[in-house]
């Protein structure tokens, strides 16, 4: 098993929908939890932290199962902007294990 | 007011040179990495330093060294550069466990 892995995609989404991504992880004792987005040609850019008892932020929600060993990113009210790479990284802060990203478009 | 910058943002070069590549953080971040993204967009941690200091060093060959000469700056050298060493290399920083923070990438080409 990997120890981080993603759907890779593609997800194509109409506009205004909402789109969920799940990222898996293999180390229980994993620490800290994080999802970025890449957009083409560009580094990936810090999205948000996951906490345990689960954090929003506008209309991404991020969450944590440590039971399960996966975290979540829920996009409401999707717009074209959000069409990117998202990327989960998992571990402890100063080694994370990047997945290989899921791929978002938000159709007109 | 760049927070992670690096230089050259393009490097083509021919098998068998020597080049490097620079980062900088102004965030006043102690930890500092360097990543490899490959074709296939898998992003892998090469090096971390924190405070200057080795602390990460994944099995990277050693034609790859980093040298950090302060808190605030972490190089990059490549010797006798070879085809597979062609992909784009994130350099990044952080504080705690405040995430990761990249630079913008310098891509490489190795002709």
């Amino acid at each position: 098993r990997k120890e981080v892995e993603q759907d890779p995609g593609p997800f194509n989404v109409p506009e205004g929908a909402t789109v969920a991504f799940n990222c898996t992880y293999s180390n229980s004792a994993s620490q800290s939890f994080f999802w970025y987005r890449q957009d083409c040609r560009k580094e990936p850019k810090l999205l948000m932290s996951v906490y345990s008892s689960g954090n929003e932020d506008g209309r991404f929600t991020a969450q944590l199962n440590r039971a399960s060993q996966y975290i979540s990113l829920l996009i409401r009210d999707s717009k074209l902007s959000d069409s990117a790479t998202y990327l989960c990284a998992v571990g402890p802060n100063e080694k994370l294990t990047f997945g290989t990203g899921t791929r978002l478009t938000i159709i007109p | 007011d760049t927070a992670v910058s690096q230089t050259p943002k393009y490097l083509v070069t021919q098998m068998g040179n020597d080049k490097s590549i620079k980062c900088e953080q102004n965030l006043g971040h102690d930890t500092m990495y360097w990543y490899k993204q490959d074709s296939k967009k898998f992003l892998k941690i090469m090096f971390s330093y924190n405070n200057k200091e080795l602390i990460i060093n994944e099995t990277v060959p050693n034609r790859f060294s980093p040298k950090s000469p302060d808190k605030a700056h972490l190089n990059l050298h490549i010797n006798s550069l070879e085809l597979g060493d062609s992909a784009v290399y994130f350099c990044a920083s952080s504080q705690e466990s405040s995430g990761q923070y990249f630079g913008p990438g310098t891509r490489l080409t190795v002709l």
